[in-house]
């Protein structure tokens, strides 16, 4: 069964500390892993997804499929990077359905 | 401006009373999609939708309905309403599918008393 597990409900970094969100997935075939981020009094937002291996606002995220992780990290937290973090996993070649982790929440400390 | 519009934003409704929260996307997006978010639980996947006609269960179906008649458009249903319905309700749609990246609307906060 498809299941997302992101370990920390909360998470606090100083400003300027690096950052790390776990994110732990189950999956029997091939994964495409997604972050989510929610701002204060935003709408929820792609955030990065591993199929465009791309940096977004300072984050990255790499898919190790032999700890079956999809941590993201950024090396120097702001505090504009305080919000809900949703770690997301979808199959690829079957549905397309896609389940989302219970979510991180990321607070800077000044 | 590009965006997913939900309504009604918040409703108080009682238990078995039928109700309709509207999903409107104008982007052409063929994918949309319904998810409920609870505290704790993070965001659940009710109803998914690939196009026009088509729908399918996602992991917490139970209690509600959906119906793809226009590509815009995505209603979800809760023809009985319980109290265990109470939560934030997230529409959102994306193009081509699931692997790409889902625009969410607003929120729809439910009250069932």
């Amino acid at each position: 069964a498809q299941r997302v597990t992101q370990p920390e409900k909360l998470l606090s970094v100083f400003k300027g500390a690096p950052v790390e969100l776990k994110c732990n997935y189950s999956y029997s075939g091939s994964p495409e892993l997604f972050w989510y981020v929610q701002y204060s009094r935003q709408r929820l937002q792609l955030l990065l997804r591993h199929i465009s291996r791309e940096s977004i606002k300072g984050f990255t995220a790499d898919l190790n499929k032999g700890e079956t992780s999809f941590h993201l990290k950024k090396p120097f937290a702001q505090e504009e990077d305080s919000a809900m973090y949703y770690c997301a996993l979808s199959g690829r070649g079957g549905d397309d359905k896609i389940i989302f982790g219970k979510g991180t929440r990321l607070h800077i400390l000044p | 401006e590009a965006q997913v519009t939900q309504n009604p934003r918040y409703l108080i409704t009682v238990t078995g009373k039928k109700l309709t929260v509207t999903c409107s996307q104008n982007m052409n997006h063929e994918y949309m999609s319904w998810y409920r978010q609870d505290p704790g639980l993070g965001l659940r996947q009710i109803y998914y939708s690939m196009n026009v006609e088509v729908t399918d269960k996602g992991d917490v179906p139970e209690g509600y309905k959906v119906s793809r008649k226009e590509k815009r458009n995505f209603p979800l249903i809760l023809e009985s309403p319980s109290p265990n319905q109470t939560s934030l309700y997230f529409c959102a749609s994306s193009f081509g599918g699931v692997f790409n990246e889902q625009f969410f609307g607003p929120g729809t906060r439910l009250t069932v008393l």
